[in-house]
């Protein structure tokens, strides 16, 4: 159980052009999922937390309008990357949580198998 | 504010000896932890994760951790590592408030010789 899918795997894309990239959570409902971005050799950082019905929650520092996040229902979310630049190419990676577990497991976070985004 | 430290960011060992990660964690009370693994190229699998209780905690593969709140660690063992334990290791701090988002440490790179 508690299954993240994540697609595309890998998206290469053109300058200027919009990606969306899909995250579900297969056998659970998640009324907040996390998108991170990952450059090589470092660690998660946080820049949105999506929350199902309402707006997201972005970190200090990530552009609202460049990353556009959507959690339409309690199972999908999506983050949409904007006129597309190549300082864009990275690991981007989400995670859901399922919402109906008990209260300490409600912490934990079930993660998809991240998208490649590669800019020309 | 919560913060988790890795002090090493790569270990190398041999196949079949022992391992043990490092994990060092700020909180003002109670932490959840977690110990996550990536793969190249891939998201992250849940290892294990203290909550309460027990604090020798048993997870997949193989791994254990154990919480000791005096030391403010939450170190990963492994008694006998295989080559398909190579992988990147990110210990993790549940934040209260807000959406209790996970704060994670730097990671640590573990290479496993034949």
């Amino acid at each position: 159980g508690a299954v993240v899918s994540q697609h595309p795997s890998w998206v290469i894309c053109k300058s200027g052009t919009s990606v969306k990239i899909e995250c579900r959570s297969l056998d659970f409902q998640a009324t907040t999922m996390f998108w991170y971005r990952q450059f090589p050799k470092q660690s998660l950082m946080l820049m949105a937390t999506s929350n199902e019905g309402s707006k997201a929650t972005y970190e200090q520092g990530v552009e609202k309008d460049k990353f556009l996040i959507n959690h339409a229902s309690l199972t999908l979310s999506t983050l949409t990357v904007t006129s597309a630049h190549p300082e864009d190419s990275s690991f981007y990676i989400c995670s859901a949580r399922d919402y109906q577990t008990a209260s300490g497991s409600y912490h934990i976070q079930y993660f998809g198998a991240g998208t490649r985004l590669s800019v020309l | 504010a919560q913060s988790v430290t890795q002090p090493d960011i790569h270990i190398t060992v041999s196949e079949g000896a022992s391992l043990e990660l490092r994990c060092n964690y700020s909180y003002g009370a109670t932490p959840y932890l977690f110990w996550y693994v990536q793969s190249p190229g891939q998201g992250l699998q849940l290892l294990l994760k203290y909550f309460s209780g027990d604090t020798l905690v048993q997870g997949i593969k193989g791994f254990e951790a154990e919480f000791k709140r005096s030391q403010s660690s939450f170190n990963l063992r492994k008694p006998s590592v295989h080559w398909s334990d190579a992988a990147e290791y990110f210990c993790a701090v549940g934040a209260t408030g807000g959406y209790n988002k996970l704060i994670f440490g730097a990671g640590t790179r573990l290479a496993v010789h034949p």
